[in-house]
Formats: C-alpha cells, structure tokens, sequence
C-alpha cells in the first residue's frame, strides 16, 4: 500500500525565517509527487508536479526537490501570506493519488 | 476559466439522517474524484469517474455512501444514514484526462451530531 508521510506536523516561523518541510514516501512505480497548498475551508490548489530523482522546481518562495525516498519543500525567506496547510501526494502507476497528512506552516510577522 | 463548483458549503444533520453533496467540474473535464479529508488528515480518494461510468470506488462505503454523475458533467454524492465518523470535509476535484491537472473545489464540510 503507497505511504506519504510528512513532517513536521506544525511549523511556527518568524517572518524571514527559512526552513524545509519533509515528505517520505513508499509507492509501487511513483508517476508523480505533488505538492499542494490549502488554506483554511479551502480545497488544495497546486504548487509543483516533480516526476524523477534529482528534479527541482522553484515558485517565488518556495522550491520543491525530489530524491528516491523523500521530497522536501524549502520556503525561504517566509512571509505571512505563506501560511498554510502544505499536502504532499504520490502518483502511483494506476494513476491514484496518495496525500499525506500536510504540514501546517505558521508564519508571524 | 471557472473553477471546480461545489455545494452546499456547509451542512449540518443528525446522524441517521441523508445528505447529499453536488459538485459541476471545470467544463471540458472527463474525469472527476471524490475525497474525504477529515480534520489534520489528508485527502482520501472515494470515488473515480471517466465520463459517466465508474472508475474506482474500491474505498467507498457502499452501504452507506452513494455517486452518481449523469451525463458526464455534475455529480451527486449521497451518504444514507449518516454516521457520527462521516463528520469531515467532501471534496470534488476534476481533471481533463486522468492523473493531470487535478483541480479542487472549496468542499463541503459536513457535521453530524
């Protein structure tokens, strides 16, 4: 059965603050890592689709990177407007989605 | 390009009593999901749609929870009674061929007392 699990659970960060969120995974045949963005009574909006190892992909703030086991998303330099719930998701080979529990990101100002 | 519609926001019932979700994908769109995400968890896939028929619904509890999606475009999910545990919010997503451009609506958060 495909896993995601990311940590940490919470983050509080100072405005400026960079830090990394972890995503570790187990799939049978990864199509895909997702990572998304939810904001309270929202539904998740897409950030970043990584496909392979040592792929990256950068949006303002936040940059996205992919190995075998583990995906990480760096928010550098944060700002309050970056709150929110981080998901990750694995694509496996029949296409389905796996989420992960998020990561809530605090950040104050 | 209009999003992902989905309503009502929010509902509250009695457990035992039904409720139904409706969701109307962005236009175009052949596949749609149903997801339960309940509260400090994430997503969890309850049913998958091509068009009109039935793709995945291995992790949906039929005896109590029903979907539809005549025609191709809107869908209608259904949970007959509702449980105490179906407390949670009901996601729609769509995409225009299965496995990309997943896009989400707003959900349904449901409450049952």
């Amino acid at each position: 059965e495909d896993q995601v699990t990311q940590s940490p659970e919470a983050l509080r960060l100072q405005e400026g603050e960079s830090s990394s969120l972890n995503c570790s995974y187990t799939v049978s045949g990864l199509r895909g890592l997702f990572w998304y963005r939810q904001d309270p009574g929202k539904g998740p909006e897409f950030l970043f689709t990584l496909y392979s190892a040592g792929e990256e992909k950068e949006k303002e703030r936040l940059k996205a990177t992919l190995t075998k086991k583990e995906s990480f998303l760096h928010i550098t330099a944060p700002k309050p407007e970056d709150s929110a719930t981080y998901l990750c998701a694995v694509q496996a080979e029949d296409y389905k989605l796996s989420f992960g529990a998020g990561t809530t990101v605090t950040v104050r100002a | 390009e209009a999003g992902v519609a989905q309503s009502p926001r929010y509902k509250i019932i009695e457990k035992r009593q039904s409720v139904a979700f409706w969701c109307n994908p962005i236009s175009g769109h052949a596949t749609l999901y149903w997801y339960q995400q309940i509260l400090g968890q994430g997503p969890k896939l309850l049913i998958q749609f091509q068009n009109n028929g039935v793709v995945d619904d291995s992790q949906l509890p039929k005896d109590r929870f029903s979907a539809e999606r005549l025609k191709g475009v809107d869908s209608t999910l259904k949970i007959q009674p509702a449980k105490l545990e179906d407390s949670a919010v009901y996601l729609c997503a769509s995409s225009f061929k299965v496995g990309y451009g997943y896009t989400f609506g707003s959900g349904t958060r449901l409450t049952v007392v």
